[in-house]
């Protein structure tokens, strides 16, 4: 069972463009939570998606940031018009629909914003 | 809302000495409590975990006792190597279709 995957690892955007991150979760986990870390920081939460749903949307900024998780495919977070303050560690964790289970994180998506 | 508070970073050792990290949460009831490791450039692995009261979640070497009446889960191991200067982050749970809550991280650095 392959575990977490996320991809690119690493993306560079200049200031402006378009950032697609990707992250396909174990086999069987419905749910989805992506974070984000910034340099020598802890993690901040962005969103939590279950299969076509949005759970919590709370850490997400309001503009430029979205997520999806369809109902097939891996779970996309996308940033538009990227500005240096994005530049962070993004990372996607999944879990199963069980009580009681821990997330399984993916190695992350490191965006530097040039 | 809930909230997971640990130690205040970083810690530094050295090797073979006892380690404590001192995890606290806040929650309205009962949530299962997690250790999770980063080692630098990589993701968070799960170290150890709880789901009620009074468990011992253990692995590596490394254990952590889920105290409801002092809502703690602190970490501890007994003889730190190198090889565990990582960062450690303490979380909870609440529910099932309830997100993750992570405390601040807390960077240990173990000298030879």
């Amino acid at each position: 069972n392959a575990g977490v995957m996320q991809n690119p690892r690493h993306l560079v955007r200049r200031r402006g463009q378009e950032a697609r991150l990707r992250c396909s979760p174990m086999k069987g986990h419905s749910h989805v939570y992506w974070y984000r870390q910034l340099p020598e920081e802890g993690l901040k939460f962005m969103v939590y998606l279950q299969k076509e749903n949005i759970i919590d949307e709370s850490g997400m900024p309001k503009e430029r940031f979205s997520a999806e998780f369809p109902k097939e495919g891996p779970s996309i977070l996308r940033i538009q018009q990227v500005v240096r303050g994005d530049s962070a560690a993004y990372f996607c964790a999944s879990s199963p629909p069980i009580s009681g289970t821990e997330a399984f994180f993916g190695q992350g998506t490191r965006l530097t914003v040039v | 809302g809930d909230s997971v508070t640990q130690m205040e970073g970083p810690v530094t050792l050295s090797e073979e000495a006892f380690l404590t990290i001192n995890c606290t949460y806040t929650a309205t009831g009962y949530p299962s409590l997690f250790w999770y490791v980063q080692y630098p450039g990589e993701g968070l692995q799960l170290l150890l975990k709880a789901t009620k009261a009074d468990d011992k979640g253990s692995n590596k070497g490394f254990e952590a006792t889920y105290r409801k009446e002092t809502t703690s889960f602190h970490l501890e191991k007994g003889s730190v190597q190198v090889s565990d200067s990582a960062v450690y982050f303490c979380a909870l749970r609440m529910d099932y279709g309830q997100n993750f809550v992570f405390g601040p991280g807390t960077r240990l650095s173990v000298l030879p």
